[in-house]
């Protein structure tokens, strides 16, 4: 079953913060988010072990609650170059890892103007 | 170092035709998989693939067909092609193992339509 992201699109004025979320009804082992270009392939941002750690990656960080199995994606002081859709991609706990199946949200549409 | 290699980029069919699309990536990855990508739905998984002689059913797995007899590749084959696939399809691939990251690498996409 696909995780649930939310909002499904976000629209920013360069410098402002956003906040994606992604939820799934399952007992997960890791989530992953990537952001794909219009006509790209997704590009990798980060991945989350379940554990509830946060990472950080420069501006854009991300939260893992594994009680709640919802991730967010922090984007903060939001540039032109972050505009693009956002996925997350979940794995399911199956008692480790399932080495990259993932089932993907259906994405966040982010734009940001100057 | 190509990464992971789709071809074709861009493919029109006839319903009922058959076609394969390729994908090779030279990271020595035991990881590979196909996803469909269809405006609103995100990405979804086909069929994936742990290692040489290993594949498995993903999502949507019905209407294509997938084989790896090496590591480095790992066609798509559309049996039967019908309108509903027409899409837009990723090959993925990652390492698999201790020191894995984690990452999919994806390939350019291979945009199909079904007439």
């Amino acid at each position: 079953q696909q995780p649930v992201q939310s909002p499904q699109a976000v629209i920013l004025r360069e410098g402002e913060d956003a906040v994606i979320n992604c939820s799934s009804s399952k007992a997960l082992y890791s989530v992953h988010w990537y952001r794909q270009k219009h006509g790209e392939a997704p590009v990798f941002l980060m991945i989350l072990l379940k554990g509830g750690e946060q990472k950080g990656h420069e501006k854009i960080s991300a939260s893992f609650n594994e009680k709640k199995q919802q991730s967010s994606l922090y984007l903060t002081a939001s540039q032109l170059s972050y505009s693009g859709t956002y996925f997350c991609g979940t794995e399911v706990d199956a008692g480790g890892t399932s080495y990259g199946k993932l089932t993907f949200g259906q994405g966040t549409i982010l734009t940001v103007h100057p | 170092n190509a990464g992971v290699t789709q071809t074709p980029k861009f493919q029109v069919l006839k319903t009922g035709q058959s076609m394969t699309l390729q994908c090779a990536q030279d990271m020595n990855h035991e990881y590979m998989s196909w996803y469909r990508q269809d405006p609103g739905m995100g990405l979804r998984l086909i069929h994936y693939s742990v290692g040489a002689g290993i594949t498995d059913q993903g999502e949507v797995p019905n209407g294509y067909n997938v084989s790896r007899s090496t590591t480095e590749d790992f066609p798509l084959r559309l049996l039967s092609a019908a309108p509903s696939q027409t899409s837009v399809y990723f090959c993925a691939s990652s390492l698999v193992g201790v020191y894995s990251t984690g990452e999919l690498f994806f390939g350019e996409g291979s945009r199909l339509t079904v007439l």
